[in-house]
């Protein structure tokens, strides 16, 4: 199946810009989509289609695609924000989606 | 608001089986595709299996198909997913998840616990 890379940690400082990325030759047809999740919760579509967001999650939040590389950029990160993002996309290789490794972002 | 509420998780020998329910509110679950999406400890998501808004298709990852039967009541807003010959391996967190498309998983419930022990 297809693969989706991402960094498995990442940590930025209160109210700094973080990028968390998501590798994979998916993006050359299709869209990212991004979540997070937070322990005990249940996890959050945060971007979709690439850099849509759906209503109430704050707009620090935007997604871009630059070639075969999904980009996650959290802008003035909250310490609310420490938790664990996935990317997913389609996938063409007969299964019907594909999910990132994970990134877990430390808000120091 | 979309609820989701998934129960039936547990403790439960190899080989056995377990069946687990979410309760679907807040949407027309006639009108969407389900998934069930794992987490192992430790470990990151892993899609296991999807089925059509209407039940007229389904999928299972490689891991888990032959053993696992996903299904669903549209008249009683409920997915299932029957668990069978259990292995330690399927131990995780068990999501159910609403579909927009075939990845765009945009309703989450909070999980239930399975794990496979001896």
């Amino acid at each position: 199946s297809s693969q989706l890379t991402q960094d498995p940690a990442v940590s930025v400082a209160l109210g700094q810009t973080v990028r968390i990325t998501c590798q994979g030759d998916r993006f050359r047809d299709y869209y990212a989509n991004w979540y997070q999740l937070k322990p005990g919760q249940a996890p959050v579509l945060l971007i979709y289609s690439r850099d849509n967001r759906p209503s109430g999650i704050p707009d620090r939040f935007s997604g871009s695609i630059s070639g075969n590389t999904a980009s996650l950029t959290i802008t003035g990160a909250q310490a609310e924000d420490e938790a664990d993002y996935y990317c997913n996309s389609r996938d063409s290789s007969g299964n019907p989606v594909v999910f990132g490794g994970g990134t877990k972002l430390t808000v120091l | 608001q979309v609820q989701l509420v998934e129960s039936g998780g547990g403790v439960v020998q190899p080989g056995r089986s377990l069946r687990l329910s979410c309760a679907a509110s807040g949407f027309t679950f006639s009108g969407y595709g389900m998934y069930w999406v794992r987490q192992a400890p430790g470990k990151g998501l892993e899609w296991v299996a999807v089925i059509w808004y209407d039940g007229s298709d389904k999928d299972y990852a490689d891991s888990v198909r032959g053993r696992f039967t996903i299904s669903r009541d549209n008249l009683k807003n409920t997915l299932y997913l029957q668990m069978n010959s259990l292995r330690p391996e399927d131990t995780a967190l068990y999501y159910c998840v609403r579909v927009k498309g075939s990845e765009l998983l945009d309703y989450w419930g909070h999980g239930t616990l399975v794990t496979v022990s001896s």
